[in-house]
């Protein structure tokens, strides 16, 4: 099984700032991904996580507006740029271990925006 | 594309009472089906899985049957615990391992 340590676990952010969030995760993975989840919602896949190329975005996400890195293969970060309070979300961190499809997810990083 | 569409909550049960929760998908191809539990103030996990059509996945006195015939994926219990109020997603994962979450069901077990 992989451990994933995601942080900050809560940030109170003002408008028009950028907040990085962080995704270790213990042991290799083939792949990573970022999801948001907004109050009483479910799950929404934001991009992938490539390993040393442009994150894979999903339809309603831009990379200007949440750039992703993944320089190696246990390591992620996704920015929220030029905050609103319409990105006050919970935003989650997932991987896929190397022989098993099952997913596993960060704590959480909630993140509120005045 | 892919979906998943689970029973509307929140549901609320007394302890010892059977629980179902539907979840019938979408998806091209042969996905791997889950159902995933987010327990009050704690992260996702997996609860169970199943893998390919007629698997039964279980864990905790949960249980559910891959139904390819039906696209269907439902939860149960027999004798549900307040412990297991919780949110509980169903998700599948496609050839391309990308996963797709259901809405998410509430569930309430009052002793």
């Amino acid at each position: 099984s992989a451990v994933i340590s995601q942080k900050p676990s809560r940030d109170i952010c003002q408008r028009g700032t950028s907040l990085t969030i962080q995704c270790q995760v213990d042991s290799q993975v083939t792949m990573m991904f970022w999801y948001r989840q907004q109050p009483g919602q479910s799950l929404t896949l934001i991009a992938t996580a490539n390993q040393g190329s442009e994150a894979t975005y999903e339809s309603g996400f831009v990379i200007d507006k949440f750039p992703i890195s993944r320089p190696n293969l246990t390591f992620s970060t996704l920015t929220v740029s030029n905050m609103s309070p319409e990105d006050s979300s919970i935003y989650l961190c997932s991987a896929r271990g190397l022989k098993n499809e099952k997913l596993f997810f960060g704590s959480g990083t909630q993140l509120s925006v005045l | 594309g892919n979906s998943v569409t689970q029973m509307e909550g929140p549901v609320t049960l007394s302890e010892e009472a059977f629980l179902t929760i539907n979840c019938t998908y979408t998806a091209t191809g042969y996905p791997s089906l889950f159902w995933y539990v987010q327990y009050p103030g704690e992260g996702l996990q997996l609860l169970l899985k199943a893998t390919k059509a007629d698997d039964k996945g279980s864990n905790k006195g949960f249980e559910a049957t891959y139904r390819k015939e039906t696209t269907s994926f439902h939860l149960e219990k027999g004798s549900v615990q307040v412990s297991d109020s919780a949110v509980y997603f169903c998700a599948l994962s496609d050839n391309a391992g990308k996963s797709t979450f259901g809405d998410g069901t509430t569930l309430t077990v009052k002793p």
